[in-house]
């Protein structure tokens, strides 16, 4: 069975790093998601691609949060610089369109010291 | 705007026992619904949806759930549940006719004991 795959599973950095996820979605998905998902919270949508187009990035923090999708396949969420409030966790989901069913890979869990 | 309200932060139930998560929403306009579980340290799986048609749904490992649009509510259910079933579950909603945009409930812990 086909799933979206991210790495890494488990990033600790320290504050005013650098820090990047990566995200494979299901084959022929065109659509992908970033979402976080602070511990005790449901998750919170931070990006939306169609292909490689953001159509959704009303609640990405722009001045230190990046999101890229080049070719339309996988993608990368980057955050520069950390800061703890970052502390979270980063779930990608992907769905054949904006229409159909987000399936969500594992996520990858940040801890910022 | 749309938002979603999970009543229970926490249920503790008995293995065998039947369990009722409760999931309430607000919307001005047609929605679909969801509900998701995540198990430790893992992405949300999805269990149910409703789109449109049948107000009982019926997902996978045995859950099923109700629509109610007079209620606006779509809680969970299920029967007889099993250790395994101890996870966090979450209920979504999306404006009706787009399966985007999620918005997510603060989540339900069960916690099923022997």
């Amino acid at each position: 069975e086909a799933e979206v795959a991210q790495s890494p599973r488990y990033k600790i950095t320290e504050k005013s790093q650098a820090v990047a996820f990566w995200c494979d979605p299901i084959s022929g998905h065109a659509t992908l998601y970033w979402y976080r998902q602070i511990l005790g919270q449901g998750p919170e949508l931070l990006v939306q691609f169609q292909d490689e187009s953001v159509v959704d990035d009303s609640q990405l923090p722009k001045d230190r949060f990046s999101a890229e999708r080049l070719k339309g396949v996988d993608s990368t969420l980057k955050i520069q610089p950390a800061e703890l409030g970052d502390s979270a966790m980063y779930l990608c989901a992907s769905s054949l369109g904006r229409r159909d069913t987000q399936y969500f890979g594992p996520g990858t869990r940040l801890t910022v010291l | 705007a749309q938002s979603v309200t999970q009543l229970d932060s926490q249920v503790p139930v008995f293995e065998e026992a039947p369990v009722e998560l409760r999931c309430n929403y607000s919307s001005s306009v047609s929605v679909y619904l969801f509900w998701y579980v995540q198990y430790p340290n893992q992405g949300l799986q999805l269990l149910l949806k409703y789109l449109s048609g049948s107000t009982l749904v019926k997902g996978i490992n045995g859950f099923e759930a109700e629509f109610n649009k007079s209620q606006t509510s779509f809680h969970l259910r299920k029967p007889s549940v099993h250790i395994s079933d101890t996870a966090e579950y979450f209920c979504a909603v999306s404006e009706g006719g787009s399966q985007g945009n999620l918005i997510f409930g603060k989540g339900t812990k069960l916690s099923v004991k022997p």
